[in-house]
């Protein structure tokens, strides 16, 4: 156990709609990370949060946002949703924002969009 | 620009050998992390072990090693008295200071035979 958790695990909705993922990091970490994995894009970095601040944006689609509240939870936001968006959806948090500090995965979102 | 390459898709190792799998990547920043991380069957994201690009010994963690080659720009993952257990997705990341985000490699599928 990571020590990260992610809701809900599994979500099934219909193209078009709107989702939100839920992300709570280890106890202690400031830094949130959002990935994506799918089987034709691999796994992408989406966008990092850092102490309740966006501190570096990846491959992240103007349909999707997110953002990290004063309790250091994060929220990724999916809108006006296509079947291929449909993949796993990762959290990631670490203690800090610089590069040689390892992330802790949660265990994963499963979106499928239909 | 692919930044991560894993050039395995596949390797097959027989319990208690050795394996190494390949990570090359390619950047002109300095200043640099590199992360390996095992994805079971189960689908979670585990860290594994880091190296950082100033660091002049090896990552080792357990029965994991880092082979760092920084003028070959190079990352192998050898892991040592393979175990059943072992067989899952193998990812190789990189993470730049001057950018921030994790770029990953498309995985090596590592299966342990008995």
């Amino acid at each position: 156990d990571s020590g990260v958790t992610q809701t809900p695990k599994h979500l099934i909705t219909a193209t078009g709609q709107r989702v939100t993922l839920r992300c709570s990091p280890r106890s202690g970490d400031l830094s949130v990370y959002w990935y994506q994995q799918s089987l034709d894009q691999g796994l992408q970095f989406l966008i990092q949060y850092y102490n309740g601040e966006e501190r570096a944006k990846g491959n992240i689609l103007e349909r999707f946002s997110a953002q990290q509240f004063p309790d250091l939870h994060s929220e990724l936001n999916l809108s006006s949703l296509e079947l291929g968006d449909s993949a796993l959806y990762f959290c990631a948090s670490s203690a800090g924002r610089r590069s040689s500090y390892e992330q802790y995965f949660g265990p994963g979102t499963r979106l499928t969009v239909t | 620009a692919q930044k991560i390459t894993q050039t395995q898709p596949g390797m097959f190792v027989q319990e208690k050998e050795a394996v190494t799998l390949d990570c090359t990547y390619d950047t002109s920043d300095p200043s640099y992390g590199l992360f390996w991380y095992k994805q079971p069957s189960s689908g979670e994201m585990i860290f594994l072990i880091y190296q950082g690009s100033y660091d002049q010994q090896n990552a080792t963690e357990g029965r994991y090693s880092l082979n760092f080659q920084k003028a070959r720009k190079s990352a192998n993952l050898v892991i040592s008295a393979s175990q059943l257990g072992d067989s899952a997705m193998y990812f190789c990341a990189m993470r730049e200071v001057s950018n921030n985000d994790m770029r990953f490699g498309a995985g090596t599928r590592l299966t342990v035979k008995p």
